[in-house]
């Protein structure tokens, strides 16, 4: 079982609130990423890290950033929600391919359902 | 993702077989993952294939051809359970928009 948490789980916020999301992992990955993903929608990536102090930006990623000071942690920041930012969204993690690493997957946290009044 | 092409969605009988085709682009091959999303759930790994050629494990198997740049994940003996999306991921940050699948009784 993928130990990769998130937390809130739910989350109602009202316009203009600065929140963010946590994402944690204790599997040593290095690489991390947050998705958003609408029902029935594909995953749009956000933000990603390949390692401590080191972040980019995926496709979506305006209005939002991330911070990856250690390699278990990597939250996501809205600096003033909106209600286009309700939605779900998926934190994973994933190894880097090496010794004892023959499949690099993706495991994904639980999400965060987020609702912006 | 754009570099990523599978149906929308696939309806099948429970006990029946389904194929869900998947093509990409072929520059930088990573590998090809498949996963599996229940709905209003995170997705979860199914299967990997760098060679070509085929994985099975259990009622699932992936098939792989780098030349073409086609992938296939088959999903046998149906249950009502595997009602679910399957997106298919060259790992390079890009999703597939996924399949639908949807066993009927």
């Amino acid at each position: 079982e993928a130990d990769i948490y998130q937390t809130p789980r739910y989350l109602v916020i009202g316009t203009g609130k600065k929140i963010t999301l946590e994402c944690s992992q204790t599997m040593g990955h290095d690489k991390m990423y947050w998705y958003q993903q609408d029902p029935g929608m594909e995953l749009h990536l956000i933000h990603y890290s390949y390692g401590v102090n080191s972040t980019e930006k995926g496709d979506l990623s305006s209005e939002s950033t991330v911070s990856r000071i250690r390699t278990e942690h990597f939250p996501l920041t809205l600096e003033s929600a909106r209600p286009s930012h309700t939605s779900q969204y998926l934190c994973a993690s994933q190894p880097k391919l090496g010794t004892g690493t023959l499949v690099n997957e993706q495991f994904f946290g639980p999400g965060t359902r987020l609702t912006v009044l | 993702g754009q570099n990523i092409d599978q149906p929308t969605e696939m309806t099948a009988t429970e006990g029946a077989i389904v194929q869900i085709n998947c093509t990409y682009q072929t520059s930088g091959f990573n590998g090809l993952f498949w996963y599996q999303q229940h709905a209003g759930e995170a997705p979860t790994f199914l299967s990997y294939n760098v060679l070509d050629g085929l994985e099975e494990k259990g009622r699932f198997s992936s098939f792989l051809s780098r030349s073409k740049g086609y992938s296939y994940l088959l999903l046998k003996e149906l249950q009502m359970k595997d009602s679910a999306s399957y997106l298919c991921d060259e790992g390079k940050l890009q999703f597939g928009a996924g399949t639908q699948v949807v066993v009927t009784p």
